[in-house]
């Protein structure tokens, strides 16, 4: 797939479980941010957002937290399902949106 | 019924030669954008318009040439193209005012893979 040869943190994961994925922000300033998902040969999808005003937002089967403190952004995504496979990507509001640097997430049958 | 639709899907190319990929939005947003995703998946704004007033023109070669006939609409021409431009094409829309700094999703489209020979 699109994977092979890609050099991004790579999260794996049976399905069923409960997946994490993780974001470093550079901006303290930074005051809303987006989880995006990409499959293969697709354009990014948006998951789920927060703003800096909150701490923890949730959707459906997914959870986003915000650690303003150590400029920290995690994405929880419940029940983990083979269609949930993709790349993960953070973005974060600096008047424009910059998005971190992506996680493969891989979900074993 | 699509969103945001871009073409050409997937463009082939010779170096010095000049293309254009289209997009269309039928959200009825104000802004729209065009990305830059490598081969190692980092997705970076190149432009934003909004009204189709350029309001985002981050550092791009100014081979690169946006051009926004209308709101719906976001078409990018790029001239004498090089071996680095290949990648993929991201075009977006969203219905903040300004790119990005109101807290609106943006929409992306399908991508246009470009290949530089």
């Amino acid at each position: 797939g699109e994977s092979v040869g890609l050099h991004l943190p790579t999260l794996s994961v049976q399905e069923g479980d409960n997946s994490i994925i993780n974001c470093a922000y550079s901006n303290s300033a930074s005051d809303y941010f987006i989880w995006y998902k990409q499959e293969s040969g697709k354009g990014p999808q948006f998951i789920i957002d927060i703003r800096s005003n909150m701490d923890k937002r949730q959707g459906q089967r997914v959870t986003v937290l915000l650690n303003k403190t150590v400029k920290h952004l995690s994405l929880q995504i419940a029940a983990t399902q083979p269609g949930d496979s993709a790349v993960y990507f953070c973005a974060e509001n600096q008047g424009k949106l910059v998005f971190g640097a992506g996680t493969i997430l891989r979900v074993k049958s | 019924d699509t969103a945001v639709s871009q073409t050409p899907k997937y463009l082939v190319t010779q170096m010095g030669n000049d293309k254009s990929i289209k997009c269309e939005q039928n959200l009825g947003h104000d802004t729209m954008y065009w990305y830059k995703q490598d081969s190692k998946k980092f997705l970076k704004i190149m432009f934003s318009y909004n009204n189709k007033e350029l309001i985002i023109n981050e550092t791009v070669p100014n081979r690169f040439s946006p051009k926004s006939p209308d709101k719906a609409h976001l078409n990018l021409h790029i001239n004498s193209l090089e071996l680095g431009d290949s990648a993929v094409y991201f075009c977006a829309s969203s219905i903040g005012r300004r790119g990005g700094s109101s807290y609106n999703e943006q929409f992306f489209g399908p991508g246009t893979r470009l290949t530089v020979l």
